[in-house]
This record gives C-alpha cells, sequence and structure tokens, in this order.
C-alpha cells in the first residue's frame, strides 16, 4: 500500500511568519498535486509538479518536488489570515489516472 | 464556466437505506473520480469512470457502484448504509483518463443515523 505522510499534523501561526509543510512517502509518484480545503468544501487545486527537483511558485506559496519524486513541501511567505486551511498532497501514479493517493493533511491556522 | 457540481449538498439517511449522489464535471471533462473523505482524514479514492466505462475502484465493498453518463455526468450509489459511510463524499473531473489534474466539487456531506 502506497502511503503519503503529512507533516506537521496541525500548525498554528500568526500573521506574517513563514512556514513549511512537508509530503513524504516511501514510494516514488509520477505527479504530486498540492490542494487546499476549506471546511465543508473541496479541495481546491493549487499546484501540480511533475519533475524531480521542480519548484513552483504561486504567489506567496513556493512548491518543491523531490529528487527522487518521493516527496514534496510548500513553503508559504508571510502568512496571512486567508491562508487557512486544511493542505492536503496528492501523488499520482502512471497509469491510475486520477486515483490519487491522497496525504492526511496538515490544518493550517493563521491567527491576525 | 461552472466548476464540477454535486447535488445534493447535504443528506441525512437511516442505517440500511440506500443512496444516490450526483455529479456534473467541468464542461469538457470526459473522466469523473469518486473519493470518500471522512472527518480529519484525507480523501480516499472509490472509482474513476471514463467514457462511460469503469477505469478503477478503490478499496470498497460491493455496496458501493457507480455509473458515468453519455453526457459524462456521473452517479455514486452505496446500498445498504452503514453508520460507517458517513463522510464527505467528493466528486472530482478531469480531461482524459490518465491526466493527473483534477478540479474537485464542493461534496456532498452524507450522514447515515
Amino acid at each position: 500500500t502506497q502511503l503519503l505522510e503529512q507533516s506537521p499534523q496541525f500548525l498554528s501561526i500568526q500573521e506574517g511568519e513563514n512556514l513549511t509543510v512537508y509530503c513524504n512517502s516511501s514510494s516514488v509518484f509520477s505527479s504530486l498535486q498540492w490542494y487546499r480545503q476549506e471546511p465543508g468544501e473541496g479541495p481546491v487545486l493549487l499546484v501540480t509538479v511533475v519533475t524531480g527537483g521542480e519548484v513552483k511558485k504561486l504567489k506567496r506559496l513556493t512548491f518543491q518536488f523531490g529528487d527522487a519524486r518521493k516527496d514534496s513541501s510548500l513553503h508559504i511567505t508571510a502568512a496571512q489570515p486567508g491562508d487557512t486551511g486544511l493542505y492536503l498532497c496528492a501523488g499520482a501514479r502512471k497509469n491510475y489516472g486520477q486515483n490519487f493517493v491522497f496525504g492526511p493533511g496538515t490544518r493550517l491556522s493563521v491567527l491576525p | 464556466d461552472a466548476g464540477v457540481t454535486q447535488s445534493p449538498t447535504h443528506l441525512i439517511k437511516t442505517r440500511g437505506q440506500h443512496v444516490t449522489l450526483r455529479c456534473s464535471p467541468i464542461s469538457g471533462h470526459k473522466s469523473v473520480s469518486w473519493y470518500q473523505q471522512v472527518l480529519g482524514q484525507g480523501p480516499q479514492f472509490i472509482f474513476q469512470y471514463y467514457e462511460k466505462e469503469e477505469r478503477g475502484r478503490g478499496n470498497f465493498p460491493d455496496r458501493f457502484s457507480a455509473r458515468q453518463f453519455p453526457n459524462y455526468s456521473s452517479e455514486l450509489n452505496v446500498n445498504a448504509l452503514l453508520l460507517g459511510d458517513s463522510a464527505l463524499y467528493l466528486c472530482a473531473s478531469s480531461w482524459t483518463a490518465l491526466n493527473t489534474e483534477a478540479f474537485f466539487g464542493q461534496g456532498t456531506r452524507l450522514t447515515v443515523v
């Protein structure tokens, strides 16, 4: 069974601080997606990383895919209350289509 | 353009009943997948359908079934509901069967009492 672990599980920080959340696996994925989910809503796709070592930036969010395509990180600079939510990583495997393996998520709370 | 739409948004059912959840994909998307998200956990894959054919099935009992219609919309059916089936059921759509970018709907919150 392929698993994705995320750390930390919970994170509460003050507005303006920086943070990094991690997504790790012992398995190789063909690509990895990051989603943000708010309570009672569906996950919203933030980014897809495909190439080992790839770095993508989305405003204050920086995503990195590990060289071996087994892990990923999400770094947020100068966090804002609007960044509050559940951050999920999801691994895709070759020829498995949208049969993603999701991590349990990191619940982020940014306090004003 | 409308995103993925799911109906109903909330549902309360009694143990033993059956339920049908509906999903309309983003216009032009031909692949639909279903996930179950239990409170406090990440989503778990249930089914993927592409061009009306089942393309993947997760580790769920036979009480769970799905189908896709010619207009690419989809239904998820669950029979003989158990308390443990209470969850947020998510539908996601994508362009093709192998595309790894998927866009989720807002989900259907099912409560089994």
